[in-house]
Order: structure tokens, then sequence, then C-alpha cells
């Protein structure tokens, strides 16, 4: 079973900050977060993980609270190239490296 | 650098047939990864190897499926017989030793059985 929720779908202005969520009030202390997205016909692709600070790359911010059990991805100026369904994944501990995917959050950058 | 490169990119066969699908994983890296997306079932690991050893196989669905990586940079997936239901997207994926999580997918087979 997947340990994160995300809402199943947002909408956001282009040019606009995208903000998504993810829940994972079960993560233990040693677990990374992961986020991927999958744009349409396309294999998923990696854009940033973290495990207890706030990171920062090219494509996105990671932003994790202070007890881990939220996050919040931010892509600061959306584009219509980043609609996808966005992923947040916890490494389950022990499991020989598996990522349980959840369904994710389709986001739909509007113009 | 090329990326994990995936043949066929799509595949319509008949019930019964044996299907190969095939994937270059990215040159360094030691991990290979199988999945397969499906409505229904989201994205699914059927198996993954390391240093061309298979380690874990236990999402691949029932015997008919079966996986090889003869060689670093080779690996191939067959279903045998095909079903209707082993319609999906397959996907590969490759990362390094240090970075496992970080995985970097092909572009995927669309299997289609009709």
């Amino acid at each position: 079973d997947a340990k994160t929720t995300q809402p199943p779908s947002m909408d956001c202005a282009e040019g606009r900050a995208a903000n998504l969520p993810c829940n994972h009030s079960t993560i233990s202390g040693n677990e990374y977060v992961y986020w991927y997205r999958q744009i349409h016909s396309q294999g998923p692709q990696y854009i940033i993980h973290g495990l207890k600070n706030n990171e920062t790359n090219e494509m996105a911010s990671l932003i994790i609270t202070e007890d881990r059990k939220s996050s919040t991805l931010i892509l600061p100026h959306a584009t219509l190239r980043d609609t996808a369904v966005y992923y947040c994944i916890v490494r389950v501990v022990n499991s020989n490296y598996q990522l349980i995917w959840g369904a994710g959050t389709k986001l739909i950058i509007k113009p | 650098d090329a990326g994990v490169i995936q043949s066929p990119r799509h595949e319509v066969t008949e019930m019964g047939q044996e299907v190969t699908l095939r994937c270059k994983p990215i040159s360094g890296h030691d991990y290979l990864f199988w999945y397969r997306q499906t409505m229904m079932r989201g994205l699914e690991l059927l198996i993954y190897f390391n240093n061309n050893v298979p380690i874990d196989d236990s999402g691949m669905p029932e015997d008919r499926f079966s996986a090889k990586m003869p060689n670093a940079s080779f690996s191939t997936l067959k279903i045998q017989p095909s079903e209707p239901r082993d319609s999906a997207v397959y996907f590969c994926a490759s990362s390094r030793r240090a970075t496992q999580e970080t995985q970097y997918f092909g572009p995927g087979t669309r299997l289609l059985v009709l």
C-alpha cells in the first residue's frame, strides 16, 4: 500500500507557483521523500528528494515540515509543460529499494 | 547521454503469442528495474536487477513472465503466452549504485494483447 496521500487533481495558472501537498504521517526517521512526475505518454521523471531539510534544484523546491509528516513540492513559475501527474513517494526501509507509487496528483496548468 | 532505451515502443499481438520487450540502461548504472503501468493498478514494480543479478522478482505476476539481464547493457522481459490482461505500458528504469532511488525511466513499451 502507498504510504502517502495526495489530492487527486489541482489546477494552477501559468506563470504562478504550483504548490503540491503530500501527507506521509507514518514516515520513519530514515525514510526519504521523493517526487517524480509523469507527463502524458512518457516515463516518470525524477524531480527532487529530501530527508528533513528543504531542498531546491533547477526544477523545484521541496519543503518538508519539521515533524516530517507532510511536504510540499513547489514549482516556482509553472508552464504549460508542467502539466503532469506528480507522485510523492516514501522509500520503504529494508525494501530493497522499492519505491511505492500511489495515484499521484494530476496537475493542470492553465493559460 | 542517450537515456534508457526501450524497444519496441508499441506492440500489438494476439493472445497466446510470445512477447519480448527490450531495455538498454544508462551506461554505468548498476540497477535496472522493470515496471508495469495500468489505469487500474497504477505503476507496479515487477523485478529489479543489481549488477545483472535479479534481486527481487516478487512483483512478477505469474510464471508466464520472465526477465533476464545477460550483461550490463541489455535486459529483456518476456511474456509467454501473452493474455489480454497483460495489456499495459511496460517501463524500464535504471539507477546508479549510490543513489538507487533516483531512477531514470525509459519511454515505455505500449503492449496490446488482443
